[in-house]
């Protein structure tokens, strides 16, 4: 069964540091999209993406984060200056097309700020 | 705006006993799709079901049921006979599709609710 695949699965950086979040959704998917779990908490959305482009994002994305599909395949995360509060289970997704259907997502990245 | 609430932080039961865990929801969108996702101690979003807003038939999958009343916006889920294995946080979530043009599909997650199935 196709899958989302995310590294690293762990990452530990300094507060102030750029981190990039990688992410290989389904091959013929058309949309992608990050979420985020702070321990204990629910599951955010932060930004959908979608023909190249962002479709929509959620206050927590601010210009701290941005996204890209630099190469056709992987679809990135980058948080610069990294916070204290930035420290969550990251989830990457995609769904295939027009229909909400083949929701699937990664298994996540934990990233630590230390 | 869309909202999730799963009301139950915390369940615990003995094992083969059965449990709901409730969710209601609030969408203005007409047409919409609502999931439940089981995450276990290892992290991850293991996808349960989808149902859409148009099918409002009950779904039984092994030990799992989910009742949709659209009436009350609810997407109750009951496992029968629970196994230690069942026991993990599980969320419920809606989708709504008005804005399809711009691809807002984005999820919006309950809270969660934390179920614990003693030996």
């Amino acid at each position: 069964e196709p899958e989302v695949t995310q590294t690293p699965s762990h990452q530990v950086t300094q507060m102030g540091q750029e981190v990039i979040l990688r992410c290989v959704p389904i091959s013929n998917h058309l949309y992608f999209y990050w979420y985020r779990q702070i321990l204990g908490q629910k599951v955010e959305f932060l930004v959908s993406f979608y023909n190249n482009e962002i479709s929509e994002k959620s206050e927590i994305f601010d210009d701290q984060f941005s996204v890209e599909r630099p190469d056709g395949s992987n679809f990135t995360l980058k948080i610069r200056s990294t916070k204290l509060e930035d420290s969550a289970m990251y989830f990457c997704a995609s769904s295939p097309g027009t229909e909400v259907y083949g929701y699937t997502f990664g298994s996540g990245t934990r990233l630590t700020v230390v | 705006a869309q909202k999730v609430t799963q009301a139950q932080t915390e369940i615990s039961v003995v094992e083969k006993e059965d449990v709901t865990l409730d969710c209601v929801y609030e969408t203005r969108d007409t047409t919409y799709y609502l999931f439940w996702y089981k995450q276990p101690p290892s992290g991850e979003l293991v996808f349960l079901i989808r149902r859409n807003s148009f099918d409002e038939q009950n779904e039984i999958s092994g030990r799992y049921s989910w009742n949709f009343q659209k009436s009350t916006s609810s997407f109750n889920f009951t496992i029968t006979a629970s196994q230690v294995v069942d026991s993990a946080v599980y969320f419920c979530a809606l989708s709504g599709t008005s804005h399809m043009d711009t691809g807002r599909r984005a999820l919006t997650f309950g809270s969660g609710t934390r179920l614990q199935v003693q030996p």
